[in-house]
């Protein structure tokens, strides 16, 4: 079966760093993207690695470990703002339908 | 900034009736999809469609689910007899065929639908 197993919650000060951790475990993978939902709103796409490695897009960088079937989301200098849904979601095949994880709710504090 | 945009907004129903939410995909987009998303709970994937058909479908996409491209513009996602579990948050999103090796899917703001 499909399985993405992220954090239920995590909370962070203003400024902090954090990281949002994601194990899958899929049929087939062709990557590994993050997506950020405010309450009420659209999933946005945040970031997507297909290779091993980082990928660093301003204060959000992604990392992934294809051999781990592993990743992460890397936030830094905090903000009030991203107070949010994180989920991580796997492409299993070219058709690149997203299997998502079941969300990571942050909660940025003063 | 080009957008997906979808409607209605928020349609409450009774059981047993039919909804048809719609959605029309940014203009150069080839990729449509239609996700749900019970409240609390996780994205989850219904169907996908490319070049007028569908290209898969998840296993809650079951028969009272159909989806249509009845203009150049336009992607419907028709319910046939709601259900009280039908009641969730419906994304529409798209892509653009460059996209394929991004991951990006670009979604609307969504449809939330309540079957009382």
């Amino acid at each position: 079966g499909q399985s993405l197993e992220q954090p239920s919650e995590v909370t962070a000060v203003e400024g902090a760093i954090v990281q949002i951790n994601c194990t899958y475990q899929t049929s087939g993978f062709y990557g590994l993207s993050w997506y950020q939902q405010h309450d009420g709103g659209a999933p946005t796409f945040l970031s997507y690695n297909a290779l091993d490695g980082l990928e660093e897009t301003g204060r959000f960088s992604s990392f992934l470990s294809r051999s781990d079937s592993y990743g992460y989301l890397l936030l830094q200098e905090l903000q009030m703002k991203d107070s949010a849904s994180y989920f991580c979601a796997v492409s299993e095949d070219s058709s690149y339908k997203l299997i998502f994880g079941s969300g990571t709710r942050l909660l940025v504090r003063p | 900034e080009p957008e997906v945009t979808q409607t209605p907004s928020h349609q409450v129903t009774q059981m047993g009736q039919e909804v048809i939410l719609r959605c029309v995909p940014i203009s150069n987009h080839l990729y449509f999809y239609w996700y749900r998303q019970i409240l609390g709970q996780k994205v989850e994937f219904l169907v996908s469609f490319y070049n007028n058909e569908i290209s898969e479908k998840s296993e809650i996409f079951d028969d009272q689910f159909s989806v249509e491209r009845p203009d150049g513009s336009n992607f419907t996602l028709k319910i046939r007899s709601t259900k009280l579990e039908d009641s969730a948050m419906y994304f529409c999103a798209s892509r653009h065929e460059g996209q394929a090796n991004t991951g990006e899917l670009f979604f609307g703001e969504g449809s939330r639908l309540t079957v009382l």
